[in-house]
């Protein structure tokens, strides 16, 4: 079965610096890759979608890079801010094509000022 | 931007009892709507996912008569916990997905969330 795999020991990092996220995935060739913030007691919001033919995406400080060979997405914040502490999610569609999006277990990012 | 609007937020309810938590797509039609639970600490767990008009589909494990899911119109979906009990406490969510004209194919949107907890 396919299987997501965050990094799920916090990262700490200082304000400014680049944050780096990594999600694993096996079993699988998905067609896109999406990631999520999640902040405490509220749902995932969207941040970026990047298909299997793509090798890079960006949005403003936010850098997501999708390696097929190695199944493996990067998620990086630069410039990185007390705000964006939270937890950040990776996402694929389910296998069986039925719409539905497994998450991983989520990283929790701590920026500190 | 597409929106989903969840509630309550936070629920306390008694051992036996039921709860019922709305999702409703403000601005858009969800002819897809999917139920998570997470625990503390966890990943987002897929519990069923239902059309509009039909029957919901549950996934491995899931109760379907103790996780009543109803999806009567294309801007409301609804989950019950039938005889809840504290094991049940958990964060639910809710997530529509439609059409993301800008991606060219189907975004999700999710709900803020509901707080269970069974005493």
């Amino acid at each position: 079965s396919q299987k997501i795999e965050q990094n799920s020991e916090a990262l700490n990092i200082q304000e400014g610096k680049t944050a780096t996220l990594t999600c694993n995935y096996t079993n699988y060739s998905p067609a896109y890759l999406q990631w999520y913030r999640q902040d405490p007691g509220r749902g995932p919001v969207f941040l970026l979608l990047i298909r299997e033919n793509e090798k890079e995406k960006r949005k403003e400080r936010l850098k997501v890079t999708f390696d097929t060979t190695l199944k493996q997405s990067l998620f990086h914040i630069t410039a990185s801010q007390p705000a964006d502490s939270a937890t950040y999610l990776c996402a694929l569609p389910s296998a069986s094509n039925t719409g539905k999006l497994i998450f991983g277990q989520g990283t929790t990012l701590q920026v500190k000022p | 931007g597409a929106v989903v609007s969840q509630h309550p937020s936070r629920v306390i309810c008694k051992s036996g009892t039921s709860v019922k938590i709305e999702c409703r797509s403000l601005d858009f039609q969800a002819t897809t709507m999917f139920w998570y639970r997470q625990f503390p600490k966890q990943s987002l767990m897929l519990m069923a996912t239902s059309n509009e008009g039909s029957k919901a589909t549950y996934e491995q494990g899931v109760e379907k008569d103790k996780f009543l899911i109803n999806h009567a119109s294309l801007t409301l979906s609804t989950l019950t916990v039938t005889s809840a009990h504290p094991e049940d406490s958990s964060f639910y969510i809710c997530s529509a997905r439609h059409r993301d004209r800008g991606q060219g194919m189907y975004g999700y949107t999710f709900g803020s969330g509901t707080r269970l907890t069974v005493v």
